[in-house]
């Protein structure tokens, strides 16, 4: 699997937007870009994945660049509920059958 | 649809005795892996079944692990002779086959079983 990179930590205030960042500078065509979270406790929680254009849905935005070398995971509105680590994981549609994950980012939001 | 379910959730053991965690995958999800996570760290891939099947195991089982999903629905993982350094949270995971959804092949955690072993 492509390397991912990814800031150690994040803060945040409430109910502000939140970039987290992923450089992955040796994505191949066919890999998919996944966003897990994992609050304290709990497993892994899909948040979002895309392939090459800019994904919504519920929970969080994702903005692929043009060049797929880095990817930009967006919380519109972060609430306390959002602190958590972040990971940023490759998956190759087609093959590779496990998610290898890094350290992640984690994101503390202040009140 | 209830999720992946583990247990037990929790697990305190003495060095040398065996444990077993069970993991009952999200209906027809017909693949289903394992990781295990020790605090602070990512979680780490260890094995991983296609129905019944044990298709992939990381260098990360030893021969003390095993793991069977005998009739291709729940898992069972089993940690014999357990040592300190086993001491971590075993995650359960599963996931359609290919081509079953636009999910990009995503896969779906449980919450995990916690593992001390004293």
């Amino acid at each position: 699997d492509a390397k991912t990179t990814q800031p150690n930590s994040m803060e945040s205030n409430e109910e502000e937007p939140v970039h987290l960042p992923c450089n992955h500078s040796t994505i191949s065509g066919t890999d998919y870009i996944h966003w897990y979270r994992q609050l304290p406790s709990q497993g892994p929680e899909y948040v979002i994945h895309g392939l090459t254009s800019n994904v919504n849905n519920r929970m969080a935005s994702l903005a692929i660049a043009e060049d797929r070398k880095s990817s930009t995971l967006i919380l519109h509105r972060a609430t306390l509920r959002d602190a958590a680590v972040y990971y940023c994981i490759l998956r190759d549609v087609g093959y590779g059958q496990n998610f290898v994950f890094g350290p992640g980012t984690r994101l503390s939001v202040l009140p | 649809d209830t999720g992946v379910s583990q247990n037990p959730r929790h697990k305190i053991t003495k060095r040398g005795q065996n444990v077993t965690f069970r993991c009952d995958p999200i209906s027809e999800h017909n693949r289903l892996y394992w990781y295990r996570q020790t605090l602070g760290q990512g979680p780490e891939f260890l094995t991983y079944f296609q129905n019944e099947a044990q298709l992939e195991k990381s260098r990360l089982l030893s021969d003390r692990f095993s793991a069977e999903r005998p009739k291709g629905s729940f898992s069972t993982l089993e940690i014999q002779r357990t040592e300190q350094g086993d001491s971590a949270m075993y995650l359960c995971a599963s996931s359609p086959r290919l081509g079953q959804s636009s999910s990009g092949n995503t896969i779906y955690f449980g919450e995990g079983s916690w593992l001390t072993v004293v």
